[in-house]
């Protein structure tokens, strides 16, 4: 059973703070990814990473940097929190090729005071 | 990039009553189309997904349609229960090997006992 694990499920930083959200799966899987969820937006994916150390920008990198050293680790940071980064962060991964199943973990509601 | 839309974003229906849930998507060169399921408070997970060389894909209450001349794509509950309200999202396969989806912003299914 693929199991997808985030550092934190609810985090309460403040506006210039450095924020490091954590995700780690279990199954070897070649890809992981960054969304942010916030309503009547849906998903949408801020970084992803299909190797150690390979990242590619998403649809909202902006504000956002990622890190990926270890295969079943991926790194989601702040450099500097604003409050418009306030939302709930879902991380997933899944087998390398196009078409397979994107496991998310729990989420982290980060909120930026 | 490919551009998933998601209508409606709010959908009410008796119990036993039928739902459905139509999605379009941008990109021709997309071939697989996840559904994704989230209940309140929990991560959301694949319920069914289909690939371009297929039309219509069926489990148990629930089926997927594929129109690639039209590119759409349709969720059909069935005999809805109370356990199938939740917010339902759709996903096309985006550009690359890489498994990176787009997803739509998804539907709020409320299923009234």
């Amino acid at each position: 059973d693929v199991k997808v694990t985030q550092s934190s499920r609810y985090l309460v930083k403040r506006t210039g703070e450095k924020v490091f959200l954590e995700c780690v799966q279990d199954m070897d899987h070649e890809n992981m990814f960054w969304y942010r969820q916030d309503p009547g937006l849906g998903l949408r994916l801020i970084y992803f990473s299909y190797d150690v150390k390979m990242k590619e920008k998403g649809d909202i990198p902006e504000g956002y940097s990622v890190s990926r050293e270890k295969k079943e680790r991926f790194s989601l940071i702040l450099e500097s929190a604003s409050t418009n980064q306030t939302s709930m962060y879902l991380c997933a991964s899944s087998l390398g090729d196009r078409g397979n199943e994107q496991f998310f973990g729990p989420g982290t509601r980060l909120t930026v005071l | 990039g490919e551009n998933v839309e998601q209508h409606p974003s709010t959908l009410s229906v008796q119990e036993g009553d039928s739902a459905v849930i139509k999605c379009t998507y941008s990109d021709s060169a997309s071939n697989y189309f996840p559904w994704y399921k989230q209940e309140l408070g929990k991560r959301p997970q694949l319920i069914i997904d289909i690939r371009s060389n297929v039309g219509e894909k069926k489990d148990q209450r629930i089926a997927v349609t594929l129109n690639k001349t039209a590119k759409h794509f349709s969720l059909h509950i069935t005999e809805t229960q109370p356990e199938d309200s939740a917010v339902y999202f759709c996903a096309a396969s985006s550009h690359g090997g890489n498994n990176r989806l787009a997803f739509g912003k998804g539907n709020q299914v409320v299923v009234i006992p």
